[in-house]
C-alpha cells in the first residue's frame, strides 16, 4: 500500500463543474503539497500546506490533520485545468524529501 | 517556466551506456532534489543536496548512479550501464533552503528512453 493514496485516479466533468480531489496518507507528516504537472512533465507547485485551508483563485485546499486526509477543490472549472494533479508529503522522519500520490487525471469538456 | 532548466529534454540511448543529466537551479536556491517519474506513476525521490552536501539518498539510487553538485550551483545526474528500466522522466527542483519544509520549484524533466 501507497503512504500517498489518492482518488479518483481519473476524472472527467463537463466546464463550470466544482471538482474535488481526495489526498489521503499514512505517515506523520510536517506538511503536504499539492502540484499541477501538464502534458509535457512540467510541474507546478500549487500549495502547500500544514494546516486548515487555503485559496487561490479558483483552487481550495484543505487538510485534516489527524484523519490524515486532504482534498483540492477547483471552482467554475475549465478545459484550461485538465491536467494531472499530484498531491504529496513531507514525512516526519524524511522532512526534506517529498513522497507523491499517483496523480490525478483531470479532463474538463467544455 | 519555473526558472529551473533541464538538459538535454530528451535522451535515448542504449542498453549498457552511460548518460549523464544536468539540472540548473534557480541561482539563488541552495536546495535541489533529484526525482523520477515512470508512467503513470507520481514521482519518486532519489537524492537531494543542500549546497554541495548530497544529505539524502534514496535506496531507489543503485550503484550506478552517481549525483553531484560540485560548486552549490548546477547538479548532474548518471546513470552507468543503463537498463530498459531506467527508462523514465528524471526531473529536478530547488527550493531556497531558508526553512524545513518549502516550495519547490520543478524543472521540465529529462525523458530517457533505454533501448
Amino acid at each position: 500500500k501507497n503512504e500517498v493514496e489518492q482518488s479518483p485516479q481519473n476524472l472527467t466533468a463537463q466546464e463550470g463543474e466544482f471538482i474535488t480531489i481526495n489526498c489521503s496518507y499514512s505517515v506523520g507528516i510536517s506538511a503536504l503539497h499539492w502540484l499541477q504537472q501538464h502534458p509535457g512533465g512540467g510541474i507546478v507547485s500549487l500549495f502547500m500546506l500544514s494546516s486548515g485551508k487555503k485559496k487561490h483563485g479558483r483552487l481550495i485546499a484543505t487538510i485534516n490533520i489527524q484523519e490524515k486526509h486532504s482534498s483540492l477543490h477547483i471552482t467554475a472549472s475549465h478545459p484550461r485545468d485538465s491536467a494531472v494533479y499530484i498531491c504529496a508529503v513531507h514525512p516526519f522522519q524524511g522532512a526534506q524529501k517529498l513522497v507523491f500520490g499517483q496523480g490525478t487525471r483531470l479532463t474538463i469538456n467544455p | 517556466d519555473t526558472g529551473v532548466s533541464q538538459d538535454p529534454r530528451h535522451k535515448i540511448t542504449k542498453r549498457g551506456q552511460n548518460v549523464t543529466f544536468r539540472c540548473d537551479p534557480i541561482s539563488e536556491h541552495n536546495r535541489l532534489y533529484w526525482y523520477r517519474q515512470t508512467l503513470g506513476q507520481g514521482p519518486e525521490f532519489l537524492t537531494y543536496f543542500q549546497n554541495e552536501a548530497q544529505l539524502e539518498k534514496s535506496r531507489l539510487l543503485s550503484d550506478r548512479f552517481s549525483a553531484e553538485r560540485p560548486k552549490g550551483s548546477f547538479s548532474t545526474l548518471e546513470i552507468q550501464r543503463t537498463e530498459q528500466g531506467d527508462s523514465a522522466m528524471y526531473l529536478c527542483a530547488s527550493s531556497l533552503g531558508l526553512r524545513e519544509q518549502e516550495t519547490q520549484y520543478f524543472g521540465p524533466g529529462t525523458r530517457l528512453l533505454v533501448l
